[in-house]
Order: structure tokens, then C-alpha cells, then sequence
């Protein structure tokens, strides 16, 4: 258990559809990044939020975004969605952004599917 | 472009064999991580390398680091069925978490 949850677990839409996918990091973690992992294929860096700010961002279109909260929550959220989305979206925090020897902790992943 | 090559990307060991997994990265990076991931799972944390020569073991898995040939490697000792898994390598080239994967290399270790 890394303390990291994620929801829901699976999730199926429809093309054009819009997702929201959340992540609850542990206490004290300011920096969450999300990540897309297709099937057979390793995970993919979509963005990092730190404290409550975009702070990096990998190689997806601006209908990927995101919000983070001070809870320690975070959102991913995406619009018009394509049959190429589906993938599990994994979100993963850390205590300090790029701090030390800290390791990204990730959550459980949920499953999107797109029809 | 950043690139992290896994390889082999499929292995097939007997039980008690020995093997090496390969990780080369395009970029200069600090840090490497190894992860491993069962199906349908999350990703668990293996090993954090961070300086050149870095090297650590864990069981029968030791994860080692040449920052100079930009190169990690991930030696199975006396495999056991265990460990059949996906193993991923990982860099972080801007030292901020945001970090780029290798395709993975899907082990399977049989009796």
C-alpha cells in the first residue's frame, strides 16, 4: 500500500465524452504527476501539478488537464474523448518536487475505456 | 527526443537461472528507478539509483548504474516464479519527477 488512492477503479465512455479521474495523494505530498500506460507499453508522463500549479507537462493535446487541491487531491480531467485514450491512468506523488532521494509513490491506476 | 530502450522486451527464464536486464537512456540523467508491475496492477518501487556506480540489492534482484555509458541494469539471481512481472526502468532527466519509462521487459519465469 503506497497511500495513494485513485478513482473510480474502471471506467467505460463514449468517443467525444468527457472523464474525470481523481487521485487523493498522502498527507504531505505536494507534487502529483499523472501518467497514461496503454496496454503493453510503459507509463507516459501527461503532467505534474505542484502545489497547486501545472509544473511540467509531457507530450499530450490541451484537452488533457488537470487541478490539484490542497488537500492533497487531484484531478484529471479529459474532454472529447478518442478511442485512443483508452489506456490505465496512473497518478503518482511525491513528498518534494525533485527533492533528495524521494521516489514517486503511485496509486492503483484506473482503467478508462472508450467505445 | 528522450529515449529509454528496455531489452530484452520479453524473457522467458527457468527457475534457478540467472539473467540481465538492460536499460539505455538517450539523455543525461541523475537518477534511474526500477519498478515492477504485475498484471492488471499499479507500479511498485524496486530501486532508486542515484550516482554513477550506484548499486543495490534487494533478494534476488541487484539494480546497477553507469551515468557515464547512460546505462542501468537489473541482474536476476536464481529466478523463482515470484518474480514474473513486468519490470520497468525510469529516468528523470529534469530531477523533478516527471519521468520517462521504458517499454518494459515482461519476465516469465518458469518452473
Amino acid at each position: 500500500e503506497t497511500g495513494v488512492t485513485q478513482s473510480p477503479t474502471h471506467l467505460i465512455k463514449t468517443r467525444g465524452q468527457q472523464v474525470t479521474l481523481r487521485c487523493s495523494s498522502q498527507s504531505g505530498h505536494n507534487t502529483v504527476s499523472w501518467y497514461q500506460q496503454a496496454l503493453g507499453q510503459g507509463p507516459q508522463f501527461i503532467f505534474q501539478y505542484y502545489r497547486e500549479e501545472e509544473n511540467g507537462r509531457g507530450n499530450f493535446p490541451p484537452r488533457f488537464s488537470g487541478l490539484q487541491f490542497p488537500n492533497y487531491s487531484s484531478e484529471l480531467n479529459v474532454n472529447a474523448l478518442e478511442l485512443d485514450d483508452s489506456a490505465l491512468y496512473l497518478c503518482a506523488s511525491s513528498p518534494r518536487q525533485g527533492m533528495g532521494t524521494d521516489t514517486q509513490y503511485f496509486g492503483p491506476g484506473t482503467r478508462l475505456t472508450v467505445l | 527526443e528522450l529515449k529509454v530502450e528496455q531489452n530484452p522486451l520479453f524473457l522467458s527464464m527457468q527457475e534457478g537461472k540467472n539473467y540481465t536486464i538492460y536499460c539505455n537512456y538517450s539523455t543525461t540523467s541523475d537518477r534511474l528507478y526500477w519498478y515492477r508491475q504485475d498484471p492488471g496492477k499499479s507500479l511498485e518501487s524496486l530501486f532508486v539509483l542515484l550516482s554513477n556506480g550506484a548499486v543495490k540489492q534487494e533478494g534476488r534482484l541487484m539494480a546497477s548504474l553507469d551515468t557515464k555509458a547512460r546505462l542501468s541494469t537489473l541482474h536476476i539471481t536464481a529466478a523463482v516464479h515470484d518474480l514474473s512481472a513486468t519490470y520497468f526502468c525510469a529516468v528523470d532527466p529534469n530531477n523533478n519527477n516527471d519521468m520517462r519509462f521504458g517499454a518494459g521487459t515482461r519476465l516469465t519465469v518458469k518452473p
